[in-house]
Formats: C-alpha cells, structure tokens, sequence
C-alpha cells in the first residue's frame, strides 16, 4: 500500500488565508522533498530537507521535517490565486536504496 | 536545454496493444525514473535507472519493460496494453547519489487512454 499519505486530499481556501499539508510516512525518511504541479502540468522541485527538525522559508512558503524523520510539513502564508495546483512531497524510505516514493497529494484551490 | 523530453503528448491504444513511450534529457543526468500519475494515488514509481545499462523495478512494475543503452534516453515499453494502464506518465531525471536523491526534473507527462 501507500507509505507514504498526505492530507489533506483536498482543501479550499479564500484569498489571504493560510494552508498547511502535511506528509506522514510509514518508515522513517533519509530526506524529504516538496513539489508542486499546476493543473495539467507537471511536478516541480521546490525544496529539500535533510536534517532531523529542519526548517526552510521560501517567501510565503515553510517547509518543516519532523524529528523523527517521519513526517514534514508545508504551510503557505497568505495564499495566493497564484498558490493553486497539487502539493507533493516525496522521500527516500530509510533501505529503500535510490527509488524516491513520492506522498498521494494534496489539491489547493483558492478562491477570491 | 531541452530539459527532459517525452514523447508522444496523447495516445490511444486498443486493448493488447504495445507501445513504447520514449523520454530523453540532454543533462547528463544518471538517474532516471518513470512514474504514473492517477487520481488520489499521487506518482507512483515504476522503474528507475541509475546509469546506462542498470535499471531496477518501482512500485507497480507489472505490464511495463525498460532499458538503458544510453545516458539520454530511457524508454518505457507497455507488453500488452490493459485499461488500467490508462493514466499520465511521467518521466523524471535527477543527478545521483547512493541512497539519496536530488531535485527531480520532470518531462511534459503522456496522457495515455486504453479502450
């Protein structure tokens, strides 16, 4: 199955509120990494995390790796119409050599 | 730079049919992997490579083939079209290292239907 899940699946926000989606995995995680695709694009690198407890800001946006290298997270400030599309975050599971598992998604819509 | 390439953009198969997807990048870049993408699954891994002439099997191997002669390119093969094969595939590339991963590049998708 899955071992790596997101949730939410799906979240619907207004203009100017925040939005978080979080990542949790089955085993623990040598690294984690976040992507985002727009509607009818493809994936697109947005950031990496390494160390246990690691925290990165890019702008509006904060990634953050649990302590235990299980679970991360993403959280949007202020979202954006320009914010829209599906949030992945994909890991290498701890002996699972070089085959990157990416999570299930989460979909951000943002109304004005 | 091209980036990574896949072709075709659209295809449609008949049930039994074969066909090949094909995907190129022009980054020297070893690591390659074919992924697909279905509603509320995320991408899951089908095969990867690690360099020329090495591949090795994802999450849901079954139904497809793959080969490395070259860098560059790194075609997948579908044996004999089911339709619950239809979905968008990915193709992706990456430098390697062992046991860990770079940002992944990602080509356009195929969108592939089997009636």
């Amino acid at each position: 199955g899955q071992q790596v899940m997101q949730i939410p699946q799906y979240q619907h926000v207004q203009e100017g509120e925040d939005f978080t989606t979080y990542c949790n995995s089955s085993t623990t995680l040598s690294n984690i990494q976040w992507y985002k695709q727009r509607p009818g694009g493809h994936p697109v690198f947005l950031i990496q995390l390494v160390k246990s407890g690691e925290v990165k800001k890019q702008k509006r946006l904060t990634f953050q790796f649990g302590e235990a290298k299980k679970n991360s997270s993403l959280h949007i400030t202020a979202t954006q119409t320009t914010d829209v599309g599906t949030y992945f975050c994909a890991g290498i599971l701890t002996g699972g050599g070089n085959k990157l598992t990416f999570g299930t998604g989460t979909q951000l819509k943002v109304e004005l | 730079n091209a980036g990574v390439t896949q072709t075709p953009k659209f295809q449609v198969l008949k049930t039994g049919q074969s066909m090949t997807l094909q995907c190129a990048q022009d980054m020297n870049h070893e690591y390659m992997s074919w992924y697909r993408q279905d509603p509320g699954m995320g991408l899951r891994l089908i095969h990867y490579s690690v360099g020329a002439g090495i591949t090795d099997q994802g999450e849901v191997p079954n139904g497809y083939n793959v080969s490395r002669s070259t860098t560059e390119d790194f075609p997948l093969r579908l044996l004999s079209a089911a339709p619950s094969q239809t979905s968008v595939y990915f193709c992706a590339s990456s430098y390697s290292i062992p046991g860990g991963a770079y940002e992944q590049y990602f080509g356009p998708g195929t969108r592939l239907t089997v009636t």
